[in-house]
């Protein structure tokens, strides 16, 4: 398995607080994404990136930013964190072909109270 | 749009077969992935298909039909560590994205 490591693991933060989830790999993939998972909906892609400093939004990308400074490290950010973006947030890489099976972390589940 | 439809829940027999279908109707088509997911887990990948037919891995295989918009996850000899959410999904477009089922919840008795 892909080492991805996302942190943190838990939180819990207020309505309107800005919030920053990392997802850190150590096996050079070029692609990383970011899901939200929810009862109902299953696994809904939020932001990903197609490498260093490009990224493009997914399905429900209202509310969430994104940044990738370097291969390893992909940030999400809620900008003003609100009750409906408490969620199971997981990150995903993948070397490069669609054939290529996507490699998820382990989640952080968000609390917005 | 993408739609891609599973079964909510089922239920098996510890020792039996179970085959979980999805259907998908996309855009584009580069492949399909089944995952599995445990409470409380990442999903962790099962099986790829992106020709027709069947490709077998162990004690799962895995069906697609491209005309259809079919494909089918089977288990068999099953084992209560089976007990877990199957996720369907699609590679319909660049950028490697996938479009996931909301998942089949397998419930494996004794």
């Amino acid at each position: 398995d892909a080492g991805i490591t996302q942190s943190p693991r838990h939180k819990v933060t207020e309505t309107g607080t800005p919030v920053t989830l990392r997802c850190h790999q150590t096996e050079n993939h070029r692609y990383m994404y970011w899901y939200r998972q929810d009862p109902g909906h299953g696994l809904r892609l939020i932001h990903y990136s197609y490498g260093v400093k490009d990224t493009d939004k997914g399905e429900v990308s209202d509310g969430y930013s994104v940044s990738r400074s370097k291969t390893e490290d992909f940030l999400l950010t809620l900008e003003s964190a609100t009750s409906s973006q408490t969620s199971v947030y997981f990150c995903a890489t993948a070397p490069l072909a669609s054939q290529e099976t996507q490699y998820f972390g382990p989640g952080t589940r968000l609390l917005v109270l | 749009g993408q739609n891609i439809d599973q079964p909510t829940e089922m239920t098996a027999t510890e020792g039996a077969i179970v085959q979980i279908n999805c259907t998908y109707q996309t855009s584009g088509f580069n492949g399909l992935f089944w995952y599995q997911q445990h409470a409380g887990e990442a999903p962790t990948f099962l099986s790829y298909n992106v020709l027709d037919g069947l490709e077998e891995k162990g004690r799962f295989s895995s069906f697609l039909s491209r005309s259809k918009g079919y494909s089918y996850l089977l288990l068999k000899e099953l084992q209560m560590k089976d007990s877990a959410s199957y996720l369907c999904a699609v590679n319909a477009g660049g950028g490697n994205k996938l479009t996931f089922g909301t998942g089949t919840q397998l419930k494996v008795e004794l």
